[in-house]
């Protein structure tokens, strides 16, 4: 079955740099790739995604690249903020199979911006 | 999150009874799911629903057991709790694209 790593699981960066989060999948049949931001007792919370025809998206200061040949996708975030403060997750997912959409997530990265 | 919620947020239960969490949502998506969250493991799918009483197994399954006998409800039951099920449970729903979950707040569930 399909397998998300996902690294670092802690960054620290100073307020204004940039962090850059990755992601490697296994099963080349994935076909969606969602970025969830986690606070302090909230569910997850889809910040942005990219599927597996575009090799890049952005939107404002966080962008997501996608490199289908060797199975990784990243998670670009510039200008860091304190509140860009959180835990993020990928997840990797092959779309409708057996009539459902089932994410795999990756392992969890805290993100502390250091102000 | 707008248009899901979970009951209860909290609750501490006893090794060896059931316990019953809650998913209610108000988009009237076809799709379900029941996730667990554990330090060092992400999240991870228990059961999940592609419509009234249809649902199916995840890759943690174990102990647990699902009904939906309507869209908006969707329940997870722990048939007799054990340590190894104190988690935080979070409930998702997608529309019919299946691009972007949306969760719920989660339930802390402790068994002591």
């Amino acid at each position: 079955g399909e397998n998300v790593e996902q690294h670092p699981s802690t960054l620290s960066v100073q307020e204004g740099d940039s962090a850059v989060i990755k992601c490697t999948y296994s099963d080349s049949a994935s076909n969606y790739f969602p970025w969830y931001k986690q606070e302090l007792g909230k569910g997850p919370q889809l910040i942005i995604d990219i599927r597996s025809n575009v090799g890049e998206k952005k939107d404002q200061r966080i962008a997501v690249t996608l490199n289908k040949t060797a199975k990784h996708f990243s998670l670009h975030i510039t200008e860091t903020q304190p509140e860009d403060s959180a835990v993020y997750f990928c997840a990797a997912s092959m779309g409708a199979i057996s009539g459902t959409y089932k994410y795999i997530f990756g392992t969890g990265t805290r993100l502390k911006v250091l102000a | 999150d707008a248009g899901i919620t979970q009951s209860p947020r909290h609750k501490v239960t006893e090794t060896g009874t059931p316990v019953t969490l809650r998913c209610h949502q108000t988009e009237n998506h076809r799709y379900m799911y029941w996730y667990r969250q554990d330090p060092g493991h992400g999240l991870r799918l228990i059961h999940y629903s592609y419509g009234v009483k249809d649902t199916d197994k995840g890759e943690v399954s174990d102990g647990y057991s699902v009904s939906r006998s309507k869209t908006e409800d969707f329940l997870l039951t722990l048939e007799s709790a054990t340590s190894s099920q104190t988690s935080v449970y979070f409930c998702a729903i997608t529309g019919p694209t299946g691009a972007g979950y949306t969760f719920g707040s989660g339930t802390r569930l402790t068994v002591v």
